[in-house]
């Protein structure tokens, strides 16, 4: 069965900054999906950013980029030119590719404050 | 349509009782999911539908837990005989039924307690 581990449960970053959530996973799969959602207080989870792994370019939207490492099974994402909308919890998930199976399994999640 | 609708949002209920909550996926969205997100944790996958079929069920599906997606829109969740440890959110999510990355589109999530 695949994991997902999200090692830092809370980060702080400064408006303006850049920060890094750090996210890695464990498969037998060579291909499959890998998603960062944010999940504002009270609001409900929106997609930041997805990679396909079987593409070596490191996805970017926007202030949102990934490192995407396929052989250490890593996937971070990093937040540019923070902003107070940016606080949230973030959960980085992994989907396989294959087959009708289509469920998400989700990390623990890190929480981002963001300060002035 | 704007997005994937939950009813009720809160559900306070006593232990023993039964509880039952909707989901209204995003229209021509053919699969749809349930999770359950405890405090401090992410979500954790129940069940999944492909139009009226369910395809897949999580051991976390108690023989209490049942879902059904009947006409291949919305979707219900009953959770019979209500214990404490059900006490979270339910998240209900669709996606269209296509080849590739498919983004899983989010509700805003039924908030259970149970007394």
């Amino acid at each position: 069965a695949q994991t997902v581990t999200q090692s830092q449960p809370e980060m702080s970053v400064q408006e303006a900054e850049t920060v890094t959530l750090s996210c890695t996973y464990d498969t037998s799969e060579s291909d499959y999906y890998l998603f960062w959602y944010k999940q504002p207080p009270s609001r409900q989870m929106i997609l930041v950013i997805r990679q396909e792994a079987y593409k070596q370019q490191n996805a970017t939207e926007n202030r949102f980029s990934v490192n995407f490492q396929k052989a250490a099974k890593s996937f971070s994402l990093k937040i540019s030119d923070s902003q107070l909308g940016d606080a949230a919890m973030y959960f980085c998930a992994y989907r396989t590719s294959t087959g009708t199976a289509s469920k998400l399994t989700f990390g623990t999640g890190t929480r981002l404050q963001v300060t002035l | 349509d704007t997005g994937v609708s939950q009813d009720p949002r809160h559900k306070i209920t006593k232990r023993g009782q039964n509880v039952t909550f909707r989901c209204d996926p995003i229209s021509e969205h053919n699969r749809l999911y349930w999770y359950r997100q405890t405090l401090g944790q992410g979500p954790e996958f129940l069940t999944y539908f492909q139009n009226e079929a369910q395809l897949e069920k999580s051991r976390l599906l108690s023989d209490r837990f049942s879902a059904e997606r009947p006409k291949g829109s919305f979707s219900t969740l009953e959770i019979q005989r209500t214990e404490q440890g059900d006490s979270a959110m339910y998240l209900c999510a669709s996606s269209p039924g296509l080849a590739g990355i498919n983004e899983q589109f989010f509700g805003p999530g039924t908030r259970l307690t149970v007394l």
